[in-house]
């Protein structure tokens, strides 16, 4: 049990759909994290949350909206996705938006866009 | 821009066998973190290293940072079909900004 719980686990969806990705954080973390993992690709950093405030969003689609109601939630939106978002989306959480402190990660889901 | 390299890409070994994986860049990280990935999971922090020529032991696990910061080692003593895993290596670049690197898919065979 990481502490951060991502749902739902698997999620295939059509180009026109909207669906949303949630995270749940339980350790009092301040800084939340959506990272994109592809095959032959480094981590990919999407949003960065900082007491609900969001300070990084790395030149990321608007078809991708994130909401973080609250310092515990951190929700991805999806609308009108490609093929190649097919990936592993996961959620971190870390106690201080600093580089060398620790990221404790979801399990993610795993989209699959067709 | 900042790369991280690492290799081998895939490592297949018997169990009881040692191991050394390498993370490598042209580029001087001010820290550096080694995570592990087992299948259908998300990473978890094996180590943070922040000082050149830093060695750290985690049970069997070995890591060093190199002494000029720019390049990483992690060491596998008696390996166990547990460590099964991926292993990725990340590391605080410019600004703050996570470099990380692909990975090396380690399979521990019984």
């Amino acid at each position: 049990e990481t502490g951060v719980t991502q749902t739902p686990r698997h999620l295939v969806m059509g180009m026109t759909n909207k669906k949303s990705l949630k995270c749940e954080q339980h350790l009092g973390h301040n800084a939340m994290y959506w990272y994109k993992q592809s095959a032959k690709k480094p981590l990919e950093l999407m949003f960065v949350y900082n007491f609900k405030e969001q300070t990084e969003n790395n030149s990321v689609p608007s078809r991708f909206s994130p909401e973080c109601p609250n310092s515990s939630h951190l929700f991805l939106h999806l609308h009108t996705l490609q093929p190649e978002d097919s990936a592993l989306y996961l959620c971190a959480s870390s106690q201080a938006e600093l580089s060398n402190t620790e990221a404790f990660f979801g399990q993610g889901t795993r989209l699959t866009v067709v | 821009t900042q790369l991280l390299e690492q290799s081998p890409q895939f490592l297949s070994i018997q169990e009881g066998e040692n191991l050394t994986v390498y993370c490598n860049s042209s580029s001087v990280f001010s820290s550096l973190q080694w995570y592990r990935q087992e299948p259908g999971e998300g990473p978890v922090l094996l180590v943070t290293v922040v000082t050149g020529g830093e060695v750290k032991k985690l049970k069997r696990l070995t890591f060093q940072f190199g002494d000029a910061r720019k390049d990483s080692s992690l060491h596998i003593t008696a390996a166990q079909p547990g460590d099964t895993g991926l292993y990725l290596c990340v590391g605080a670049g410019n600004n703050r900004k996570l470099i990380w690197g692909l990975g090396t898919s380690l399979a521990v065979n019984p």
